[in-house]
């Protein structure tokens, strides 16, 4: 069985911080897939990011970046010079093998204030 | 418009009644997902769908019934709605591997 957790519940940042997220996972399938997903005040789900378990190259995108160390489980979300929009729900999720169910952890909200 | 429909958005409904939320997605994908999620929780998978006529359960299943005629549906059906499965509720729909398209949820709230 899959799991994936989220230890952070709530982060409070001031804007411009940098905040890290942290995300670590359990699969004993060698082929897998993580994702981030990010659910703004307005509750949509957008996705952030999909990494297969191959692939351990960091990826930067504008102000994110993600590292994933299989060596540990685990794949942590960077975010650079937060800012007020980034404010949300971050969740990690997995997808193992020849699966296609999405297994989420329990979330992080992010509150960046002035 | 192309994309993943849930409807409605909203929901009040009483115990006791059943309560259809529906879920049209205009992809063509293979699978569709329902997930509910609850504070503390994140999202937990109700029943998804390999295929038209192809379904199964996720982690939390009792108390709903899910059918899938048409690729392009996936309605979940509350049979008799308690107060527990107050909740938002996601669609998606996927290839394999792929990750999630998911619709804009449905908040549905039993009294």
């Amino acid at each position: 069985a899959q799991k994936v957790t989220q230890a952070q519940t709530e982060i409070s940042v001031v804007e411009k911080e940098d905040v890290t997220l942290d995300c670590v996972y359990e699969t004993r399938d060698t082929t897998y897939y993580l994702f981030w997903y990010k659910q703004p005040p307005s509750g949509e789900l957008v996705f952030l990011i999909r990494r297969n378990s191959f692939d351990e190259q960091n990826e930067i995108s504008g102000r994110y970046s993600w590292n994933f160390q299989k060596s540990t489980s685990s794949f942590n979300f960077t975010i650079t010079a937060s800012q007020v929009v980034d404010s949300a729900v971050y969740f990690c999720a997995l997808i193992t093998g020849t699966a296609s169910k999405l297994t989420f952890g329990t979330g992080t909200r992010l509150q960046v204030t002035l | 418009d192309a994309g993943i429909t849930q409807s409605p958005r909203y929901k009040i409904t009483e115990t006791g009644r059943q309560v259809t939320l529906m879920c049209h997605q205009t992809w063509s994908h293979s699978y569709m997902f329902w997930y509910r999620q609850d504070l503390g929780h994140g999202l937990r998978l109700i029943y998804y769908s390999a295929a038209a006529d192809i379904t199964d359960k996720g982690e939390v299943p009792d108390g709903y019934v899910v059918s899938r005629s048409k690729t392009e549906n996936f309605p979940l059906t509350l049979e008799s709605a308690t107060r527990s499965q107050t909740s938002v509720y996601f669609c998606a729909s996927s290839e394999q591997g792929w990750g999630y398209t998911f619709g804009s949820g449905t908040r549905l709230t039993v009294v």
